[in-house]
C-alpha cells in the first residue's frame, strides 16, 4: 500500500511538501520505481517525478526547475518537493510504485493540495 | 515532451464494443511497446487495466484489450457494461525514465 501525507494548503510562492509512506514491501526493491503524479481539479493526469532506490531519478522537463523527489530508505518512505507553487499547481498529488517502464501499477489514494493565500 | 492524444469522448450502449484511441510519436507510443491504459472512476485513483500494450493485470477482465499501430496505441472495450463507464487515460514511456500521458477520455455507457 501507498499513503500520501502533507499539508493540505500551501501558500502562493512556497514549497509544496509531500511524502508517500510505502507499507506491505520494500521500496529497496531493484525491480520497481516510485513516483508522483498529479491531477488538477476537473483534468488530466500529469507525471512529475520518478526515482529508484538507488537515487536515480527522472523528472517532467515542463517541471523539473522547480521539483526534487527523494527517497529515505530507513523510513520506507520517498518524498517530493515543488517549489515557487502558484495556483495552477493545485491538484491531487498521487504517488505511485512504476514498474521499468513507467508502467503505474499500484496507486496511493490521493491527496488534494491547495495552493491559496 | 507533449501529451499523447485521446478523444474527449466516447459513447455506447451494454454489450457493444468501444475503441479509444492514444496517438503519439516516433519518441513515445511508437518507439516502444511500453503503452499503459488506466481506468478512473470518479473521486478514485487511476487503476492500470493494461501495461505493455497488451497485458492485462491479474483481476481485469478479458473485455479490456490492447494494440498498437505505428504512433497510435488503442483501447477497445467489448460487452461493454454499466460499471465501465469512467475516464480512461493512456500513457507511454518517453525514454530516459520519462512517463507521458494522453489527456484522458469520458467513456459514457449508454
Amino acid at each position: 500500500q501507498l499513503q500520501e501525507s502533507g499539508p493540505g494548503l500551501v501558500k502562493p510562492s512556497e514549497t509544496l511538501s509531500l511524502t508517500c509512506t510505502v507499507s506491505g514491501g520494500s521500496i529497496s526493491s531493484t525491480s520497481y520505481y516510485w513516483g508522483w503524479i498529479r491531477q488538477p481539479p476537473g483534468k488530466g493526469l500529469e507525471w512529475i517525478a520518478t526515482i529508484h532506490y538507488s537515487g536515480s531519478t527522472s523528472y517532467n522537463p515542463s517541471l523539473k526547475s522547480r521539483v526534487f523527489i527523494s527517497v529515505d530508505t530507513s523510513k520506507n518512505q520517498f518524498s517530493l518537493k515543488l517549489s515557487s507553487v502558484t495556483a495552477a499547481d493545485t491538484a491531487v498529488y498521487y504517488c505511485a510504485r512504476l514498474a521499468g517502464f513507467g508502467e503505474l501499477f499500484f496507486w496511493g489514494q490521493g491527496t488534494l493540495v491547495t495552493v491559496s493565500s | 515532451q507533449s501529451a499523447l492524444t485521446q478523444p474527449p469522448s466516447a459513447s455506447g450502449s451494454p454489450g457493444q464494443s468501444v475503441t479509444i484511441s492514444c496517438t503519439g510519436t516516433s519518441s513515445d507510443v511508437g518507439g516502444y511497446n511500453y503503452v499503459s491504459w488506466y481506468q478512473q472512476h470518479p473521486g478514485k485513483a487511476p487503476k492500470l487495466i493494461i501495461y505493455e500494450v497488451t497485458k492485462r493485470p491479474s483481476g481485469v477482465p478479458d473485455r479490456f484489450s490492447g494494440s498498437k499501430s505505428d504512433n497510435t496505441a488503442s483501447l477497445t472495450v467489448s460487452g461493454l457494461q454499466a460499471e465501465d463507464e469512467a475516464d480512461y487515460y493512456c500513457s507511454s514511456y518517453a525514454g530516459s525514465d520519462r512517463v507521458v500521458f494522453g489527456g484522458g477520455t469520458k467513456l459514457t455507457v449508454l
